[in-house]
This record gives C-alpha cells, sequence and structure tokens, in this order.
C-alpha cells in the first residue's frame, strides 16, 4: 500500500510569506501528525489531528496552525515567515495516533526562507 | 534543554559487531519509549518500542532496555549490518493535559557501519 505523501518536497520562501504543506496519510490512517526537523533542535512535535479534530499541540507560536480534512489528508501553514522557520517538515500517519508510537512518515517537505 | 538527550552524537562499529545506542529521559512521568530510525533523506522509521512496566524488549537484531532507575534507554543491534547507517531517534511519550499524549525525541546518534 502507498506510503505518506507530502507535498511539495522542496520550496523556497521568502521572509513575510506564508506557505501551506500537504499530507496525504496511508489509507485508512485517521490520525495525522507534524513534526519540524532542523540540526540546532531536532525533531520537534507541532501538533496532532485525529478525525478531523486537533488532538494535540506541541510548543509553536500560533504561526504554524493545520487541519485535517474528512479524507484524513492534512495541511499545515505557517504564516509570516522567519528565517527560522528553514527546516524539514514531517508529517507521519497511524492508525491509533502517538499514543502508539507506530508512526510512519513521509520523506519531508523542506523548507527554506530567505 | 531536552528532556530526552543521547549520550554521544555519533557512533562508528565495524559490520558484524554489535551496536549499542543509549539515550537518557528525564521526565519519570513518560511511561511508553520508541526508538526511531532516519536514512539520509528520508522519514524516521519506527524500529521498536517499550512500555514502562517491562524493562527489555527484543525485536529482529534488535533489543531495547529501559533502566527507570536511572532513567535510561538502549537499543542494541546484533550483527549490525551496512543498512544499519542511519541516525537513530529515541522518543519518550508522556500523557499530557487531559488524555493528550506528547511525543519528545532525543537529538539522534549518527551510526556509522564500517566495512
Amino acid at each position: 500500500k502507498a506510503g505518506v505523501t507530502q507535498t511539495p518536497r522542496y520550496l523556497i520562501k521568502t521572509r513575510g510569506q506564508q506557505v501551506t504543506l500537504s499530507c496525504s496519510p496511508i489509507s485508512g490512517h485517521r490520525s495525522v501528525s507534524w513534526y519540524q526537523q532542523t540540526p540546532g533542535q531536532g525533531l520537534q512535535f507541532l501538533f496532532e489531528y485525529f478525525s478531523e479534530t486537533q488532538r494535540n499541540k506541541g510548543n509553536f507560536p500560533g504561526r504554524f496552525s493545520g487541519r485535517q480534512f474528512s479524507n484524513s489528508r492534512s495541511e499545515m501553514n505557517v504564516s509570516t515567515l522567519e528565517l527560522g522557520d528553514s527546516a524539514l517538515y514531517l508529517c507521519a500517519s497511524s492508525l491509533e495516533g502517538i499514543r502508539s508510537g507506530e508512526l510512519f512518515f513521509g520523506e519531508g517537505s523542506r523548507l527554506t526562507v530567505l | 534543554g531536552e528532556s530526552v538527550g543521547l549520550h554521544l552524537p555519533t557512533l562508528s562499529v565495524q559490520e558484524g559487531d554489535n551496536s549499542i545506542i543509549n539515550c537518557a529521559y528525564s521526565n519519570s512521568a513518560s511511561d511508553y519509549f520508541i526508538w526511531y530510525k532516519q536514512e539520509s533523506g528520508k522519514g524516521p522509521q519506527f524500529i521498536i518500542d517499550i512500555r514502562s512496566n517491562m524493562d527489555k524488549r527484543q525485536g529482529q537484531r534488535v533489543t531495547v532496555l529501559l533502566n527507570k532507575t536511572v532513567k535510561h534507554l538502549s537499543l542494541q543491534i546484533a550483527a549490525t549490518q551496512p543498512g544499519d547507517s542511519a541516525v537513530y531517534f529515541c522518543a519518550e511519550n508522556m500523557r499530557g493535559a487531559g488524555s493528550a499524549r506528547q511525543l519528545t525525541f532525543g537529538s539522534g546518534t549518527q551510526l556509522t557501519v564500517l566495512p
């Protein structure tokens, strides 16, 4: 079965712009969680959605938001981009959510903010 | 600082030897721990997990040990192969406010398998 698909894979934005990233989970998975990965901070949890509801949220400013659609596809949005938002953004899908730990990650969307 | 950290950022082992990757955690409320492997250019991949009511769990060529007394977690890889070269992350999973779960990752260890 198809894995987790993230689009776009690479993108370049400038400070002040906004960006929307998309994640299509594995068929049948209702949980999608998002992570930011940087060399300095490592992997950090952004938020988790389950059946269209945000179930949990990490310690990120309100500029970072997300949503999940009825088909479980999810998007995350970052507004008013800052240089420090440059990172690899990963999404993961699972049947039960992060409570199970067995997350299936996509290959990520690499965002560069200039 | 991060509540989950790794003792060594890099580890090199000879092919065929056993590898041990260590992880320290600081939150005694964490009740579930997971190891992930991340190869270059890919997303992390689940390897093995362990709950706090266990101290050892074995998978295929991998064993996770949990020492709650000293808040230490380790991943042992038997007969390390070139395909095991990757960054390994430990993660702790704890119950936050309400029924929400929080997942905190360690900084990662780069494992390099030498021929």
